[in-house]
């Protein structure tokens, strides 16, 4: 079962411009990560959160976390083509306190056109 | 070296095959994992594998057996599969199996599993 569910499911914008993606998730976490997907290959792990943080920066990446809202948003500024991939939010699911097994959300497909 | 390296990259196999996937790393990580990945889907926990034993099974069926046979390698056995398990098979590996040691995943390229 997903933990998280990202919006939008799909994003479509032109080069130089910045997406937003957002993720939502139901169940405390210690820390909430995203990670990048090109072409149904490998994933990349991008930035990691932790729970009692509230923005995050790598970057052009910038990774915000409200804990009270279980939410958590993505931003890419001055986005590139080669941004173009799905990117996913993962966050921890508890095994009767042996936790740290990540759990993804369904993904937000980003296409930044030339 | 900060890689996770699965072999093969494509695998074809028939339904009454025995075959497996194999993944390796060397950045000494004592928590390894597959994920299985339809198309267009979010990859789906199946194994962990914490110090070299099984600490997770996610109901996974017993045609799929994965052994880890020391702290680097990871194998999937595979016997019997079904078309339906034709999908992306991820290995990843974090430095311990831990919420609390906030550490991110490295994921291997997958292997892409066709079942015929």
């Amino acid at each position: 079962s997903q933990q998280g569910e990202e919006d939008p499911q799909a994003l479509s914008i032109q080069e130089g411009e910045n997406a937003t993606m957002n993720c939502s998730y139901k169940t405390s976490i210690n820390n909430l990560q995203w990670y990048r997907q090109n072409s149904g290959r490998g994933l990349v792990h991008l930035i990691l959160i932790r729970s009692n943080e509230r923005e995050k920066h790598s970057g052009r990446l910038r990774v915000t976390l409200d804990t009270s809202k279980k939410s958590s948003s993505l931003l890419i500024t001055a986005s590139r083509a080669a941004d173009t991939a799905s990117y996913f939010c993962a966050t921890d699911k508890n095994y009767g306190g042996s936790q740290g097994n990540l759990i993804f959300g369904k993904g937000t497909k980003l296409s930044v056109k030339p | 070296d900060t890689e996770v390296t699965q072999t093969p990259k494509h695998l074809v196999m028939g339904m009454t095959n025995k075959k497996s996937l194999k993944c390796e790393q060397h950045m000494g990580h004592r928590a390894m994992y597959w994920y299985k990945q339809k198309a267009k889907k979010p990859p789906e926990l199946m194994f962990v594998y914490s110090y070299e034993k099984l600490s997770i099974n996610e109901s996974v069926p017993s045609r799929f057996s994965p052994e880890c046979p020391n702290s680097s390698l990871l194998n999937l056995h595979l016997h019997a599969l079904q078309p339906e398990d034709s999908a992306l098979y991820l290995c990843a590996s974090s430095h311990r199996q831990s919420a609390i040691a906030n550490y991110g995943y490295t994921f291997g390229s997958g292997t892409r599993l066709t079942v015929v």
